[in-house]
């Protein structure tokens, strides 16, 4: 299996433009995290999906962000419009089982907003 | 006060050392997560505990659930140990993490 992988893995853009982040988790894995890391705060969670249901969004900072699971093998995490506080490293991860699976990483996609 | 308190923030040792990361935490967790991550940027998950000691190679995980510690232990550590290493506690429906301790292995 290829692991997770992320898309893209840098994307640099303006304040105000919409971004998307793409995520395709490993196959047969039901649960799929998207994560933030920042200098100042560290990691933070901010959504998971259990079998493409969103579970708990409250890690979303705000409005302007908004993450689906169309299905089993791909997720998005969009930001609409973005700030350069977006500006980022966006893990996405995915495991077994929501609490007992160990989480498998995928690279990163790193935006920064101008 | 964090949620999760890693320590030591950043550890600098010389290859061969016995190495000890500790992350204490103060909600009840369902499972804790030690990750890896290397200077690349990249995120490894070493160990998933929810009780007890887990042990894969060099690495050595243990867990006190009553007093909230876990610990991560390095022996006969190398300059390719040299990483951030996270502690991740999972509770219900959210996962809080340490700041993380910047390990220096120097040869």
């Amino acid at each position: 299996d290829a692991g997770v992988i992320q898309s893209p893995r840098h994307e640099v853009t303006e304040m105000g433009q919409e971004v998307t982040l793409r995520c395709k988790p490993i196959s047969g894995h039901n649960s799929l995290f998207w994560y933030r890391q920042t200098m100042m705060r560290g990691l933070e969670l901010l959504i998971y999906f259990n079998n493409n249901v969103p579970i708990d969004d409250s890690g979303m900072p705000e409005d302007r962000f908004s993450a689906k699971m169309p299905n089993a093998s791909f997720s998005t995490l969009k930001i609409q419009p973005s700030e350069p506080r977006d500006s980022a490293v966006y893990f996405c991860a995915s495991s077994l089982s929501r609490v007992t699976g160990e989480l498998f990483f995928g690279e990163g996609s790193r935006l920064t907003v101008l | 006060k964090n949620e999760v308190e890693q320590s030591p923030q950043n550890l600098t040792a010389q290859e061969g050392e016995f190495i000890t990361i500790n992350c204490s935490y103060s909600v009840g967790i369902s499972a804790l997560h030690w990750l890896q991550q290397h200077p690349g940027g990249g995120i490894v998950s070493l160990f998933m505990l929810s009780s007890g000691k887990k042990k894969h190679g060099r690495l050595i995980a243990t867990i006190n659930i009553q007093e909230k510690h876990s610990s991560l232990h390095i022996t006969a550590s190398h300059p390719r140990d040299s990483a951030v290493y996270i502690c991740a506690v999972y509770n219900n429906n959210d996962m809080r993490f340490g700041a993380g301790t910047r390990l220096t292995v120097k040869p």
